[in-house]
């Protein structure tokens, strides 16, 4: 069975700038979420996909949205870009219930604000 | 709001030592506890997980067990290899699953 996948992989923008990511989840699995992870935060989780609906929400401003398409699918989109962006952006699927499910992560993808 | 803190590395140690990684968390009820190994160059990998009070989760040789009396989940190994070095991550997903917090990461090389 194919992992988590995520592109692109890397990602060099510039402040303003918009910015899309896109994760593709394991077959069948239908919660899909979203964690940025920086040195100076660590792993912070942004916001939890399921059944195309946005179920759970960290503690992130409006700037940063996704969505979820009928085949599972996410994308995440970050609007007007700051320095504080940079982070390695990681995506994770489970079946149905991340408590209980194993959570697998894909590689990241690595976003560079300048 | 629930928190997870876990021990500061880096932590060296040579092969076949005992490792113990501290972990503690702050939760209402009874959250979900995990460990996630992030090998280097590597995405972040389940190791373990215990969701209710005295489980214990092991695989691989490391071992970890929810106390609810002392609000910890420590991760331990009897016997260290070169391959376990890797940055291993204390995760809690809280009670209702609408929130999932990691610790900072504990950054682990075995030297032969």
């Amino acid at each position: 069975k194919a992992g988590v996948t995520q592109t692109p992989r890397y990602l060099i923008k510039t402040r303003g700038q918009q910015v899309t990511l896109s994760c593709s989840p394991i077959s069948g699995h239908r919660s899909v979420s979203w964690y940025q992870q920086t040195p100076g935060q660590g792993l912070q989780f942004l916001f939890e996909y399921f059944s195309e609906t946005q179920r759970n929400k960290g503690n992130f401003p409006g700037r940063f949205s996704g969505r979820q398409f009928s085949n599972s699918r996410s994308e995440m989109n970050v609007s007007t870009l700051e320095l504080g962006d940079s982070a390695l952006y990681l995506c994770a699927s489970s079946t149905v219930d991340r408590r209980l499910d194993t959570q697998y992560f894909g590689p990241g993808t690595r976003l560079t604000v300048l | 709001g629930d928190s997870v803190t876990q021990m500061e590395g880096p932590v060296t140690l040579s092969e076949e030592a005992f490792l113990t990684i501290n972990c503690t968390y702050t939760a209402t009820g009874y959250p979900s506890l995990f460990w996630y190994v992030q090998y280097p160059g590597e995405g972040l990998q389940l190791l373990l997980k215990a969701t209710k009070a005295d489980d214990k989760g092991s695989n691989k040789g490391f071992e970890a067990t929810y106390r609810k009396e002392t609000t910890s989940f420590h991760l331990e190994k009897g016997s260290v290899q070169v391959s376990d070095s890797a940055v291993y991550f204390c995760a809690l997903s809280d009670r209702t699953g609408n929130q999932f917090y990691f610790g900072t990461g504990t950054s682990l090389t075995v030297i032969p």
